[in-house]
């Protein structure tokens, strides 16, 4: 157990909808990364967040925003979604800004029909 | 464009013998190689990691071998076996830039018993 929580484990939502994905960092992590997974594009990185401030950005789209709260926990806004959106996203925390290690938690499997 | 270039897509292995997985990168900045290993339905997790100043690392099983001057660095995996069936993503980092992943696209690793 990497100590990295993802809510939910599955989302079934349509094409058109708004969706948020949640993370808890393992405790005492300042850092937490987005990224998503699907079959043909490995992972991407979407973003990160530390402390409560964005740090970096990869390659989010604008219909995607992020944020994290003073507790650290992060949540992943998805909205106006497409087909094309389905996929695992995955959180990971660490425990500074520049980490070389990352703690994945199981991630969410998004389905958009 | 692909930083870092990872080989071969898929991977067929009988227990007992080496699987090896191949990745090549360009920018000669990146001073962090970590591989991570993925189980179904689980989030990616460290496996090793290597500096450039050392030209092999070895922790049980698992070895990356580097080679600074053809920038490639590969893992090897001796003595396969089932339970190392998985996907395996190399990575690379610099310093600065928050020390962002520089993911590659995975290998899918079967041992077959």
């Amino acid at each position: 157990d990497s100590g990295v929580t993802q809510t939910p484990k599955h989302l079934i939502t349509a094409t058109g909808q708004r969706v948020t994905l949640r993370c808890s960092p393992r405790s005492g992590d300042l850092s937490v990364y987005w990224y998503q997974q699907s079959l043909d594009q490995g992972l991407q990185f979407l973003i990160q967040y530390y402390n409560g401030e964005e740090r970096a950005k990869g390659n989010i789209l604008e219909r995607f925003s992020a944020q994290q709260f003073p507790d650290l926990h992060s949540e992943l806004n998805l909205s106006s979604l497409e087909l094309g959106d389905s996929a695992l996203y995955f959180c990971a925390s660490s425990p500074q800004v520049n980490a070389n290690i990352q703690y994945f938690g199981a991630g969410t499997r998004l389905s958009v029909l | 464009q692909q930083q870092v270039k990872q080989s071969p897509q898929s991977l067929i292995v009988q227990k007992g013998g080496i699987s090896i997985i191949n990745c090549a990168y360009e920018n000669t900045a990146f001073d962090y190689f970590p591989w991570y290993q993925q189980f179904p339905g689980k989030g990616p997790a460290l496996l090793i990691a290597i500096r450039p100043d050392v030209s092999e690392k070895k922790e049980g099983r698992f070895t990356i071998s580097f080679n600074k001057s053809a920038k490639q660095f590969s893992l090897h995996i001796m003595d396969s076996q089932p339970g190392d069936s998985a996907t395996y993503f190399c990575a690379a980092s610099r310093p600065g830039n928050n020390r962002k992943l520089i993911w590659g696209l995975g290998t899918s690793l079967a041992v077959n018993p």
